[in-house]
Formats: structure tokens, C-alpha cells, sequence
């Protein structure tokens, strides 16, 4: 099981890019990078998945280096509407076995966006 | 498409009641989850069911049990409440068991207060 380690939190201000780096040192071969965001009193929604070099969706990008030991979520241009959490999972996209690994959130980067 | 439905929104508990929180998906999926939320914490993995007719603890079983009726619902009960079990509850349903891609899906949560 790959652990995560993220930022508590970050600030921002309306109109600015955002990265927020996931460090994952015991990454696995097979592994890949999902990230969530969950907005206040709401279920987490999957954002973006990755697993090498640069993933990029209408909503964000993802970045990740060769070794893949950390991965930075980068949110353009944010708005007030993107303060919210943003989880960053890394695991065994092919695990069909039931290893828990795979469903578990740690506690996330909580993003706030100021006027 | 209601995706994942999660009744009731709000429940308030006296400490020793019990009650079984609802969850249903509309998505033909085979895996569910049942996750806690405290102010401050990630989300914890309390039960999940990787197929109808199976279940397994999660990180956080303590106190709860569950029941996957069939393919679409989903139940959490507490037996007996107690005030630590104060949380939000999240529902959760993916086509397999892990959350790592697109196909995972979040209900809006249960808000419960134990007294």
C-alpha cells in the first residue's frame, strides 16, 4: 500500500493557478494516481487519474515526474467555487482482489479560494 | 440518473437507539462502501461489499453492520448509538472494488448526531 502525504491545507486567491503536490515514495509498478474533490457537505468526486507524465481534463492537470514518487494536481485560473478538499489516492488500478489499498482516503489538501 | 441515494439527510440519535442508514444505486454496480467523515479527517472505510451477497470490515468496523440486500442496496446499521458515532456517512458504489478510476460514485451523505 502506497502511502500519500499531502499538504493540511492551502490558500489561494480567485484567478491564480493552483498545484498542490502528493508525495508517494513507496509507489508500485502497477500503481496509479487518482485525485477526488469533495466540496463542503458533499460526497468526494474522482477529478483526474494518471500514471505517468502529464494528464490534463476540463476540470485540471495532472503532472508526474519520471520517478513518480510525487504527483502535482494543478488547477487553473481558480474561482471561488474551488474551495473544497482534494485527496490524492494512489493504488493498483487493476486490483480486483479486494485489497482495502485501494478504497482508502487519507485526509487530504483543504484548498481556499479567496476573492 | 439518481446515481447513489443515501436516506435519510439528517438523523439525530439518543445514545443507545438504533437505526440503519439506506443506500442505493442505480448504476448496476457491484461493489459499495460505507464510509465516516469526522470534522477535520478524511474519510475512514467502515464496511464494503464487493459483490452481492459478500461483505468485509473495513478500517473502522466497530459498532456498525451491514447488510447488502441485493445488487442495489446497501444498508448501514448501528445497534446500539453512541456519541463517538457522530458523523457524516457516505454511501459510496463502483463497478469493481476500488475507487482508483471514473467509476466510483458518492451519495450526498447522511448527517447524524448521537445525544
Amino acid at each position: 500500500l502506497a502511502k500519500t502525504t499531502q499538504p493540511i491545507s492551502m490558500d489561494s486567491y480567485e484567478g491564480q493557478e493552483v498545484n498542490i503536490t502528493c508525495s508517494h515514495n513507496n509507489i508500485a509498478t502497477n500503481d496509479y494516481i487518482t485525485w477526488y474533490q469533495q466540496f463542503p457537505s458533499q460526497g468526494p468526486r474522482f477529478i483526474i487519474q494518471g500514471y505517468k507524465t502529464k494528464v490534463t481534463n476540463e476540470v485540471a492537470s495532472l503532472f508526474i515526474p519520471a520517478d513518480r514518487k510525487s504527483s502535482t494536481l494543478s488547477l487553473p485560473r481558480v474561482s471561488l467555487s474551488d474551495t473544497a478538499v482534494y485527496y490524492c489516492l494512489v493504488g493498483d488500478r487493476l486490483d480486483y482482489g479486494g485489497s482495502q489499498g485501494n478504497l482508502i482516503f487519507g485526509k487530504g489538501t483543504k484548498l481556499s479560494v479567496k476573492p | 440518473n439518481a446515481g447513489v441515494t443515501q436516506t435519510p439527510k439528517f438523523q439525530v440519535l439518543k445514545t443507545g437507539q438504533s437505526m440503519t442508514l439506506q443506500c442505493a444505486q442505480d448504476m448496476n454496480h457491484n461493489s459499495m462502501y460505507w464510509y465516516r467523515q469526522d470534522p477535520g479527517m478524511g474519510l475512514r472505510l467502515i464496511y464494503y461489499s464487493a459483490s452481492e451477497g459478500t461483505t468485509d470490515k473495513g478500517e473502522v468496523p466497530n459498532g456498525y453492520n451491514v447488510s447488502r440486500l441485493n445488487k442495489r442496496e446497501f444498508s448501514l446499521r448501528l445497534e446500539s448509538a453512541a456519541p463517538s458515532q457522530t458523523s457524516v456517512y457516505f454511501c459510496a458504489s463502483s463497478e469493481v472494488l476500488r475507487v482508483m478510476n471514473t467509476e466510483a460514485f458518492f451519495g450526498q451523505g447522511t448527517r447524524l448526531t448521537v445525544v
